[in-house]
């Protein structure tokens, strides 16, 4: 069954460092998001990804976030610079073109020190 | 704005008995309603929906019905397994548009005991 599939599954950095978080979606979806949950709460929509660029984001994909689909697989949310508040599980999610449901990957979790 | 609430974990029972998860929820139209899961180490998982009004979402043997009146959308399951055990998020999506962003809640964590 196809799946979505992120790296890495756990991510160490500094304060101020640059991060790439990746994520490989399902193949003939066209949709694609990134999800984040800081612990203890709730899973926030960040932003939304369709025809190469982006349709929707929330307040908080600020300018230090950015997202890119660098080739036809993979799905990338890049954190130019990380702060303290930026550690969190990153969820990539996809769909496809008919249909609501999105599909998940296991997450990253970002800890920023 | 839109959002989710739900019951506060972690929650712990036997095998065979009764789960209610609960879940309200606030927002402007007519969303739609989900419960995903997260088994350990795995992404979420679709669950059930419901799309409108009285619906009831059932898979795995977990049933959910959309409450208007009440604008809950609470899960159930009759007769938990250890395999069960996992954590279970709420969920909206307003309908229109194309986005389909989801709004979740803080997630319920479900251990099962034998």
């Amino acid at each position: 069954e196809p799946e979505v599939t992120q790296t890495p599954s756990h991510q160490v950095t500094q304060m101020g460092q640059e991060v790439i978080l990746r994520c490989v979606p399902i193949s003939n979806h066209l949709y694609f998001y990134w999800y984040r949950q800081i612990l203890g709460q709730k899973v926030e929509f960040l932003v939304s990804f369709y025809n190469n660029e982006i349709s929707e984001k929330s307040e908080i994909f600020d300018d230090q976030f950015s997202v890119e689909r660098p080739d036809g697989s993979n799905f990338t949310l890049k954190i130019r610079s990380t702060k303290l508040e930026d550690s969190a599980m990153y969820f990539c999610a996809s769909r496809g073109l008919t249909g609501g449901e999105q599909y998940f990957g296991p997450g990253t979790r970002l800890t920023v020190t | 704005g839109n959002s989710v609430t739900q019951m506060e974990g972690p929650v712990t029972l036997s095998e065979e008995a009764f789960l209610t998860i609960n879940c309200t929820y606030t927002a402007t139209g007519y969303p739609s309603l989900f419960w995903y899961v997260q088994y350990p180490g795995e992404g979420l998982q679709l669950l059930l929906k419901a799309t409108k009004a009285d619906d009831k979402g059932s898979n795995k043997g977990f049933e959910a019905t959309y409450r208007k009146e009440t604008t809950s959308f609470h899960l159930e399951k009759g007769s938990v397994q250890v395999s069960d055990s996992a954590v279970y998020f709420c969920a909206l999506k307003l309908s229109g548009g194309s986005n389909y962003k989801l709004t979740f809640g803080k997630g319920t964590l479900l251990t099962v005991n034998p």
